[in-house]
């Protein structure tokens, strides 16, 4: 079975800082692959679909890419609203979320 | 606007049953496949099962297969969950969740309720 493991598990980081969250799958998934953004307390929130693609209604600061075994997620500059747990998800024969990480203010 | 209104949780011994409801409203359901994503408590995502349009494309994740029965009425907006022989490790906050197409194939998760908590224990 495929296994998505993001990286880092958390980070701290500052208002204004460029993050960089990385999925890696264990093999390749093409580019069927989702981000989501969660608060304490909420529910997920999708930002990213099919690798790259924008959530209609989501910042432009947020950016997905990647294809095969590699994606990325980056927040070219990280706002005070942004400090939640992401997760990647992707499709190969049932839909699998990556462990999470956690942004934190440093 | 969009909403997903779980209900159905609550405190259950394990071996027993529970059914989950999830009532849409907002945009046209029988236009869209829709799928349970479970969380235990300070855990990740996990889903559970997935269900197409018109019911006629059903998943499973594996720790649930042979449990767990999904459906849906379209008349009624509403999708439901109905679980059995519950497990300890079935404890979770149970998510209904919209999907951005109308099958279970490479599913994107748009839109999600708030939940309803299911406690498995003796």
């Amino acid at each position: 079975a495929i296994q998505l493991t993001q990286s880092p598990s958390s980070l701290s980081a500052s208002v204004g800082d460029r993050v960089t969250i990385t999925c890696r799958a264990s093999q390749g998934i093409s580019s069927a692959l989702a981000w989501y953004q969660q608060k304490p307390g909420k529910a997920p929130k999708l930002l990213i679909y099919d690798a790259s693609s924008l959530e209609s209604g989501v910042p432009s600061r947020f950016s997905g890419s990647g294809s095969g075994t590699d994606f990325t997620l980056t927040i070219s500059s990280l706002q005070p609203e942004d400090f939640a747990t992401y997760y990647c998800q992707q499709f190969n024969s049932y839909p699998l979320f990556g462990g999470g990480t956690k942004v934190e203010i440093k | 606007e969009v909403q997903l209104v779980e209900s159905g949780g609550g405190l259950v011994q394990p071996g027993r049953s529970l059914r989950l409801s999830c009532a849409a409203s907002g945009f046209t359901f029988d236009d869209y496949a829709m799928h349970w994503v479970r969380q235990a408590p300070g855990k990740g995502l996990e889903w559970v099962s997935g269900i197409s349009w018109n019911s006629g494309s059903i998943g499973y994740a594996d720790s649930v297969k042979g449990r767990f029965t999904i459906s849906r009425d379209n008349a009624k907006n509403s999708l439901y969950l109905q679980m059995n022989s519950l497990r300890a490790e079935d404890t979770a906050l149970y998510y209904c969740a919209k999907d951005k197409g109308d099958s279970i194939a490479a599913p994107d998760f748009d839109y999600w309720g708030q939940g309803t908590l299911v406690t498995v224990s003796s």
